[in-house]
């Protein structure tokens, strides 16, 4: 199985600050990564896919970059309603495995 | 819009069974993939498993944790989709979630509430 490992596990930031999450696969998965962000009580959210395409209704604050075993996303300028758990997910080959999470919190 | 809504969860003894239910609106599902994805309290997403569409024969892929004791299937009469669990463990506590992906990938973008399964004595 790929193993994804995003760090950091958590964060502390402040609205406005530009923050960067990364993960890296244990072995290359070209293009095949998303990123999606979960508040509590909630189900998850696709924010990026394809390492670096911005979904459908998600604002441009976000953004992914990356290919091959290391993945980036980046918040530009953090609002209040991305407080959250992000996680990475891996698309290349099954079992779809995902990171451990990173949980952003108000600093 | 496109619609997934889970049910069928519940409390279930270790060893039990329990069947749970995925059903999709606002979308061709006969030609869609549908995943499930668990999520125990407080901890990450574990990827359950996928059945495809029809355009790739409906076929059946597992996590190695769960591979003979879950069985994903489909009914396209009812646009439903189904996770049957067997010889259930109090690992297998969870929210379950069913999830449809982009078309032509495995990324997921739309996903149901989910549905708590307890198991426990």
């Amino acid at each position: 199985d790929i193993q994804m490992t995003q760090s950091p596990s958590s964060v502390s930031a402040s609205v406005g600050d530009r923050v960067t999450i990364t993960c890296r696969a244990s072995q290359d998965i070209g293009s095949s990564l998303a990123w999606s962000q979960q508040k509590p009580g909630q189900a998850p959210k696709l924010l990026i896919y394809a390492a670096s395409r911005l979904q459908s209704g998600v604002p441009s604050r976000f953004s992914g970059s990356g290919s091959g075993a290391d993945f980036t996303l980046t918040i530009s300028s953090l609002q209040p309603e991305d407080f959250a758990t992000y996680y990475c997910q891996q698309a290349y080959s099954f079992p779809i495995t995902f990171g451990q999470g990173t949980r952003l919190d108000i600093k | 819009e496109v619609q997934l809504v889970e049910s069928g969860g519940g409390l279930v003894q270790p060893g039990g069974s329990l069947k749970l239910s995925c059903a999709a609106s606002g979308f061709s599902f006969s030609d869609s993939a549908i995943h499930w994805v668990r999520q125990a309290s407080g901890e990450g997403l574990e990827w359950v498993g996928r059945i495809n569409g029809k355009v790739h024969d409906f076929g059946s892929a597992y996590a190695a944790s769960m591979k003979g004791r879950f069985t994903i299937s489909r009914d396209e009469s009812r646009s439903t989709a189904y996770l049957q669990m067997n010889s259930l463990k109090t690992d297998d506590t969870a929210v379950y979630y069913c999830a449809r992906p982009i078309s032509g990938t495995t990324f997921v973008d739309y996903w149901g509430q989910g549905t708590l399964v307890t198991v426990s004595s």
